[in-house]
């Protein structure tokens, strides 16, 4: 199973919006609602941002939101700030008893 | 509050053995899924495996399967991952981690222990 596709970075200034794009197969993102976004910032644990596509979990801030299409999945976050400026991976099931993590996004917030 | 702590890292030899452990507390440790992920040096995450809430259920990432295995003690509340036949590209951050309550999201994770695969 290949590592889903994410671009290498993203940058934005504070208060833009910043898109994080996250490509895969039928077989995994086309197929399944089984998909999540953490943050990751630097010698830190990875943190859940968004779980099963859309929903946050307690104490995620509304500014992260997110959606899938087809093969593709997108996570927003609004209002940057400069605490936003972490690596971002996307994660899917993959339809056989495993999971797939993306190559992960570099946010810098400028 | 939930809560992981991972033992076990070090530094081993390539072909070695070592067995990593997670002890967890603050929630229904048998209730959940349990998963291990790695990160490289410098690189993404790799989800490695996952067991099912009775120990019965175990699946890998295919460049550790038949090397590693993933088990857990539901009396003392631990996951564990043994791991044989280390190669340097096992070398790695370990974090241990519970679900969420959804069907997707590693949602605690442990603050991970290092495992270093050299000569």
């Amino acid at each position: 199973q290949s590592a889903l596709t994410q671009p290498a970075s993203v940058s934005g200034s504070p208060g833009q919006t910043v898109t994080i794009s996250c490509t895969g197969n039928t077989s995994d993102i086309g197929d399944y609602d089984a998909f999540s976004w953490y943050q990751q910032h630097p010698g830190k644990a990875p943190r859940l941002i968004i779980y099963d596509v859309i929903n946050r979990p307690s104490g995620v801030s509304v500014r992260f939101t997110a959606s899938k299409s087809g093969n593709t999945a997108s996570l927003t976050i609004s209002g940057l700030q400069a605490e936003d400026e972490a690596d971002y991976y996307c994660n899917s099931y993959t339809g056989d008893r495993t999971w797939v993590f993306g190559g992960g996004t570099k946010l810098t917030v400028l | 509050e939930v809560e992981l702590v991972e033992s076990g890292g070090g530094l081993v030899q390539p072909g070695g053995s070592l067995r990593l452990s997670c002890i967890t507390s603050g929630f229904a440790f048998s209730s959940y899924r349990m998963n291990w992920v790695r990160q490289a040096p410098g690189k993404g995450l790799e989800w490695v495996a996952n067991i099912n809430q009775r120990g019965d259920e175990k699946n890998y990432v295919g460049s550790v399967r038949g090397r590693f295995a993933i088990s857990r003690d539901n009396a003392n509340d631990s996951l564990f991952l043994q791991m044989n036949n280390l190669r340097g590209a096992d070398t790695a951050i370990y974090y241990c981690g519970r679900p969420s309550r959804g069907f997707s999201g590693i949602e605690h994770w442990g603050q991970g222990v290092l495992v270093t695969v050299s000569s």
